[in-house]
């Protein structure tokens, strides 16, 4: 499929090694966040998300981050495989919003081997 | 489950035609939400509906309309298509939960306005 990640942050990571992706919000009346993964040809899949009473949470090879005070989300991926290349996006919902999120531009992830 | 389905995955149009996009979910979601994507750029919300009946502008409604007849369908209208439509549309939907918003995503359908 066409790739979505024209023009995009490129982060070029190898094989094995730790991943950080970095995002930054916009609105400090938000009050979740969610990662999605995005392959070629493909819709968004979810990867984590976070409330804002939280600064960290961890799944399965993924944590994400939170920092208020400087309102920025990262989410990291351990041990990154060949699977992990995709381009990923970091969302946020306001607090007086029921389900509307806004998505960030996102960050395409290359695993080189 | 099937999930989020999209029909047609590929679409060309002419100038000035109209088509609808056909989003269907069989999870029961009260939530359904349109999005487009164009290179370089994030996910912008067109259209989104928070239960049968019940629709919203996003932030990029003009040009588009929607219905929410029932619970599973959310079709996605373009009412005379313009080249600046050209893009890739995907439908999403979730489930009314405290602190869980996790939007499910259809394939997409790809779109060229010519």
């Amino acid at each position: 499929g066409e790739s979505v990640g024209l023009h995009l942050p490129t982060l070029s990571v190898q094989e094995g090694d730790n991943s950080i992706i970095n995002c930054a919000y916009s609105n400090s009346a938000s009050d979740y966040f969610i990662w999605y993964k995005q392959e070629s040809g493909k819709g968004p899949q979810f990867i984590i998300d976070i409330r804002s009473n939280m600064d960290k949470r961890q799944g399965q090879r993924v944590t994400v981050l939170l920092n208020k005070t400087v309102k920025h989300l990262s989410l990291q991926i351990a041990a990154t495989q060949p699977g992990d290349s995709a381009v990923y996006f970091c969302a946020e919902k306001e607090s007086d919003s029921w389900g509307k999120l806004q998505f960030g531009a996102g960050t395409q992830v290359v695993v080189t081997p | 489950n099937a999930g989020v389905t999209q029909t047609p995955k590929f679409q060309v149009l002419k100038t000035g035609q109209s088509m609808t996009l056909q989003c269907a979910q069989d999870m029961n979601h009260e939530y359904m939400s349109w999005y487009r994507q164009d290179p370089g750029m994030g996910l912008r919300l067109i259209h989104y509906s928070v239960g049968a009946g019940i629709t919203d502008q996003g932030e990029v409604p003009n040009g588009y309309n929607v219905s929410r007849s029932t619970t599973e369908d959310f079709p996605l209208r373009l009412l005379s298509a313009a080249p600046s439509q050209t893009s890739v549309y995907f439908c999403a939907s979730s489930r009314q939960a405290l602190f869980s918003y996790e939007q499910y995503f259809g394939p997409g359908t790809r779109l060229t306005v010519t």
